[in-house]
Order: C-alpha cells, then sequence, then structure tokens
C-alpha cells in the first residue's frame, strides 16, 4: 500500500502566486487532514474532512482552501501566498470513528515562498 | 478545548541512560493519547498509543508511556538510549469517540543522545 501520498516533496513560490498541494490516499479513510509543522510551534490543523463533500476549518484555516470531491483526494490551495504560509505541509488520514487505529501521515510538502 | 505541554524543547541524554520525555495535557473528555517520532525530512511515524485499557503502553524501539489521569500526564521513557534515537517527538492528544476533532500536538521536544 502507498499510504498517504503529498506532491511535491518541495516548492517554491513568489509572493501572491497560487498553487494546490497535493494529497491521496489509498486506505479507504473518511478522514483526512492538513497541518502545517513551524519550528518550535508543533503541528497545528489547517483544515480536516469527515467524507466527500464535507470539509471544516481547524486552528490556522486563514488563506487556505480545501475541497473532498473523492474519498483518496483532499488537496490543499493556496489562493495568494504569503511569506507567513513558509512552512513544512502534512497530510494525514484515518477511518473516521476509529481512533484506535491512530493517524497515517504523508511524508510532507516543504513550501518556501519569497 | 485540548491542548498538550511538552517540558522540554531540547533533551539531551547520554547514550545507554534513561530517556524521558515528559507531557501533560488537558481535556474535557477522556483522551486518546499519541507519541510520534519525526527522524530529520521526514513525516511522523506512529511510535505508540493509549485509548482505553491498560495504562502502560509500550511502542516500536523499546519505547513505552504510562497514563495517569490523576496527573494528567503520558511521559514517554526508554531504558537505554541509542544513537538512532535521535529525532524530535511530539505527544498529541484526540478526543474520545472519533468525531471530527483532530489531533492536537504538543510543540515538540528534539532528543539529542551524546555518544
Amino acid at each position: 500500500n502507498a499510504g498517504v501520498t503529498q506532491t511535491p516533496k518541495f516548492q517554491v513560490l513568489k509572493t501572491g502566486q497560487s498553487m494546490t498541494l497535493q494529497c491521496a490516499q489509498d486506505m479507504n479513510h473518511e478522514y483526512m487532514s492538513w497541518y502545517r509543522q513551524d519550528p518550535g510551534m508543533g503541528l497545528r490543523l489547517i483544515h480536516y474532512s469527515v467524507g466527500a463533500g464535507i470539509t471544516d476549518q481547524g486552528e490556522v484555516p486563514n488563506g487556505y482552501n480545501v475541497s473532498r470531491s473523492t474519498t483518496e483526494d483532499f488537496p490543499l490551495r493556496l489562493l495568494s501566498a504569503a511569506p507567513s504560509q513558509t512552512s513544512v505541509y502534512f497530510c494525514a488520514s484515518r477511518r473516521y470513528r476509529a481512533l484506535n487505529y491512530g493517524y497515517t501521515f504523508g511524508s510532507g510538502t516543504r513550501l518556501t515562498v519569497v | 478545548a485540548q491542548s498538550v505541554t511538552q517540558l522540554g524543547s531540547h533533551v539531551s541524554v547520554s547514550e545507554g541512560a534513561l530517556v524521558l520525555l515528559r507531557c501533560n495535557y488537558s481535556s474535557s473528555v477522556p483522551p486518546y493519547l499519541f507519541w510520534y517520532v519525526q527522524y530529520p525530512n521526514q513525516g511522523l511515524q506512529l511510535l505508540l498509543k493509549y485509548t482505553t485499557g491498560a495504562t502502560l503502553v509500550k511502542g516500536i524501539n523499546g519505547f513505552e508511556a504510562e497514563f495517569k489521569k490523576s496527573e494528567t500526564s503520558f511521559h514517554l521513557t526508554k531504558p537505554s538510549a541509542h544513537m538512532s534515537d535521535a529525532a524530535e517527538y511530539f505527544c498529541a492528544v484526540s478526543g474520545e469517540g472519533g468525531g471530527a476533532d483532530g489531533l492536537t500536538f504538543g510543540k515538540g521536544t528534539h532528543l539529542i543522545i551524546q555518544p
């Protein structure tokens, strides 16, 4: 199994540019989420989804959009990148209402906004 | 609201010594607790988790943690540190019932192993 796949692994953007970070999972997990990791801050939840067509905001949603058209995919969109969005982004999934199985994380996307 | 406090952003131990990484949490519902490890330039790997049942949880790579409800703690230990244990460690909490809430992470502890 591939698990959770994130693309790209690295990206450099100019301020104001837009881009989409891709996340795909092949485990039929209902729940998918996006986190950002910043030094000394741990990981903070950006957006999450409990199934196709259902999304909601996490702790730090400003500047990011998400959609969930299929169970497998959960892309994260930056509409107008800002230097404050320089971070490492992780996608994670799990079976909904199955916390005992834990989360599966992707390998991350390192984004730099200049 | 949930929160996690990890004491010590950096912990340094000698190879062969006891590893103790501290984690305290707050949660309004019975918590599910996790420890994750992150090696340089990699994603997060689950070390161990507490959901229900036995309060002493054993994980991978010789790590274990004990859930103490009265102390709201979930400290991570390993009897003898190895050089390969050098990494970032995150404690996380989630609510019971598999609801829509995600994981709330601590800020992480960087474990340094001295030869």
